[in-house]
Order: C-alpha cells, then sequence, then structure tokens
C-alpha cells in the first residue's frame, strides 16, 4: 500500500541556515508524484515544490529544493537560507498516476525558525 | 481570482448533532476533493467529484458522511449525527485538471474547516 513516512515531528532551524525535513515513501507503482507543502498558521495548505518519478534532476523552486532519491524511496525537502516565516508544517505527499486522482500524505514536520 | 474558500473556519458542535462544511472551489475547477486531518495524524483522503459526480468515495468513513455536489459548483460535506473521532480539519481543494498533471498536478487547498466535537 502506499504510504507517506515523516519521521521528524518537529525540527528547529536558525534564521538564514539551510534545514533538511525528511520523507520516505512506499509505493509498488513506476509513475508517482512528490509533493511538498507547507501549512502556516493561518490553516491554507500551499504547495511548494513537485517531483516526477521520472523526472532526472532534482526539483527546485527559489529557495526550496527537492533532493530525491529514488532507489532509497526518499524526497527530503531542503530550505537554504531559512526564514522567520518559514515557520510552518510542512505536509510531504505522494499521487500515483494510474492508480488514484488523490495525494497521500505524511503526518507532517513541524518547523520552527528562531532569530 | 478567488482561491478555494471554506465555510464555517471553526465549528463547535455537540455530539450527535449535525454539522454542514461548504467549500467554494476556484471557478472553472471541475475537481472537487475533501480530505480530513485528525489531530497529531496525517491528512486523509476523504473524496473526489468530478463537477457533480462523485469519482472516488473510497475515504469516506462511514454513512454518518454525507457530501454533494449540486450542479458542479460548491461542495458540501454533512456529518450526521457527529462523534467525537469526527473532530479534525477538514480541507477542500481543486483542480482545473483530472488525472496527474505532468508538471505540477498541483491541488489548490482552502484553509481548512476545525470540527470540534464535544
Amino acid at each position: 500500500a502506499q504510504k507517506i513516512t515523516q519521521t521528524q515531528p518537529g525540527m528547529f532551524v536558525q534564521e538564514k541556515e539551510a534545514v533538511t525535513l525528511d520523507c520516505t515513501y512506499d509505493t509498488s507503482d513506476q509513475s508517482y508524484g512528490l509533493f511538498w507543502y507547507k501549512q502556516p498558521s493561518s490553516g491554507e495548505m500551499i504547495f511548494l515544490i513537485y517531483q516526477g518519478s521520472y523526472d532526472e534532476q532534482n526539483a527546485t523552486e527559489g529557495r526550496y529544493s527537492l533532493n530525491f532519491q529514488k532507489a532509497r524511496k526518499s524526497a527530503n525537502l531542503v530550505i537554504s537560507a531559512s526564514q522567520l516565516g518559514d515557520s510552518a508544517m510542512y505536509f510531504c505527499a505522494m499521487r500515483e498516476v494510474y492508480n488514484t486522482d488523490k495525494l497521500i500524505f505524511g503526518t507532517g514536520t513541524r518547523l520552527q525558525v528562531f532569530p | 481570482e478567488a482561491g478555494v474558500t471554506q465555510f464555517p473556519s471553526h465549528s463547535v458542535i455537540e455530539k450527535g448533532q449535525t454539522v454542514t462544511l461548504r467549500c467554494d472551489p476556484i471557478s472553472g475547477h471541475d475537481n472537487l476533493y475533501w480530505y480530513r486531518r485528525v489531530m497529531g495524524k496525517e491528512i486523509k483522503f476523504l473524496l473526489h467529484f468530478v463537477k457533480e459526480s462523485k469519482q472516488d468515495e473510497s475515504g469516506m468513513p462511514n454513512n454518518r458522511f454525507l457530501a454533494e455536489r449540486t450542479g458542479g459548483t460548491y461542495s458540501t460535506l454533512k456529518v450526521q449525527p457527529a462523534e467525537l473521532e469526527d473532530s479534525g480539519v477538514y480541507f477542500c481543494a481543486s483542480s482545473q485538471d483530472g488525472g496527474f498533471d505532468a508538471n505540477t498536478g498541483e491541488l489548490f487547498f482552502g484553509e481548512g474547516s476545525r470540527l470540534t466535537v464535544l
């Protein structure tokens, strides 16, 4: 069965430092997509970055990059130069191409950025 | 352009009562999804509409939950009668293209409706 595992319930990072949020996944499908969403205290889910299973290069979006290691089934999110506004919950999610049109989420990691 | 809007933002009800949550997707989005996050656990899929039709309702927990999308616009999720374990945050999301988008497959989420059952 498809599953997303986020083993870090909470992380702390100092402003301007980089931080890595871990995500591992389990699927038997060859075609899938991996996502990271940010949920600030306001509640909305904000899409950050996407990686397709056939993409050869790691996805990057501004200060966000996805460290995709297919053989290890990991899709870690790297935030460079952390800002105070990055403090939020971060969810990793997976979507299989052919089996379903839904996202499978992990339990999330709460990131706190301190000055 | 307005994003996905959900109402109410927070509802507190007693066990046995009824609550109806509403979601207005982004205009023109045929796909509408409901998800739920129970405290401390993962966000779980509930169901998926394509226009007014239920495409996948495999995540609906039981028959106390009823989702509708009359006319293929806004959707409602009714819980009747509510139980303590129904407490959580209910998210609605919408997307324009069905299936897998090769570029992002992005779903646009609302801010969620927090339900507290006492």
